[in-house]
């Protein structure tokens, strides 16, 4: 079965880059969606099609994929950005979720 | 649009859970409509779609045990897990993808509504 791995955390300061990776095999062939799961609350999407933001979703936020990896880059990180982040694709009309990825703003 | 799941929050080990989501200020025709859970502490998990002409598609991990119906004329979609194991503990989410279903599959523009969740526990 198809499998997406993230690194289980990243840490990053106000103000910098926050880069989470998405790894799976060809992913870069794949469209990619990014989920911001904050404690407590419902998945909200903030990437579709690898590299577009919802209407709502700050310009901090963007995203890219290619090769085997796909990466959610936020920019000028704030502290409300602090949360769980998971990637999602399909695989043969099967939906995968990476294990997700806790954020931490220090 | 939004999602509200209903259903029973503790459930015994063999039974069937039987989960309700409501869809208001929209219609369910069109688009795909999911379920999703989430056990405590873990990663989100893809149960499976239904779309307003009623094709379905569900996690092969979970194929054998899942159902999921829609009643159009109440804007709602449904999931039955039946054989409960403590294992099926969890979070579960209904979400709507917004790929329109006559022209894209889904995954194309995303789940960009999600219920608030509704806890289950599969306990005796």
């Amino acid at each position: 079965s198809y499998e997406l791995t993230q690194p289980p955390s990243v840490s990053v300061s106000p103000g910098q880059t926050a880069n989470i990776t998405c790894s799976g095999d060809q992913l870069g062939e794949k469209y990619v969606c990014w989920y911001q799961q904050k404690p407590g609350q419902s998945p909200v999407l903030v990437i579709f099609q690898d590299t577009k933001r919802p209407s709502g979703i700050p310009e901090r936020f963007s995203g890219s994929n290619s090769g085997n990896t796909a990466t959610l880059t936020i920019s000028g990180t704030q502290a409300l950005d602090e949360g769980d982040y998971h990637c999602q694709a399909w695989d043969s009309s099967i939906a995968v979720f990476g294990g997700g990825t806790k954020l931490t703003v220090l | 649009v939004q999602l509200q799941e209903s259903g029973p929050g503790l459930v015994k080990p063999s039974e069937t859970l039987s989960l309700t989501c409501n869809v208001s200020g929209g219609s369910i025709n069109n688009y795909y409509w999911f379920w999703i859970r989430q056990s405590p502490g873990k990663g989100l998990e893809w149960i499976g779609y239904i779309t307003y002409r009623g094709t379905t598609n569900y996690n092969p991990s979970l194929k054998s045990r899942v159902t999921i119906s829609e009643d159009t004329s109440k804007n709602q979609f449904s999931l039955k897990l039946i054989s409960l194991t403590a294992a099926d503990t969890a979070v579960y989410y209904c979400a709507r993808d917004l790929s329109p279903v006559l022209t894209h599959a889904p995954g194309y523009y995303g789940m960009d509504v999600w219920g608030q969740g509704t806890t289950v526990i599969v306990s005796s």
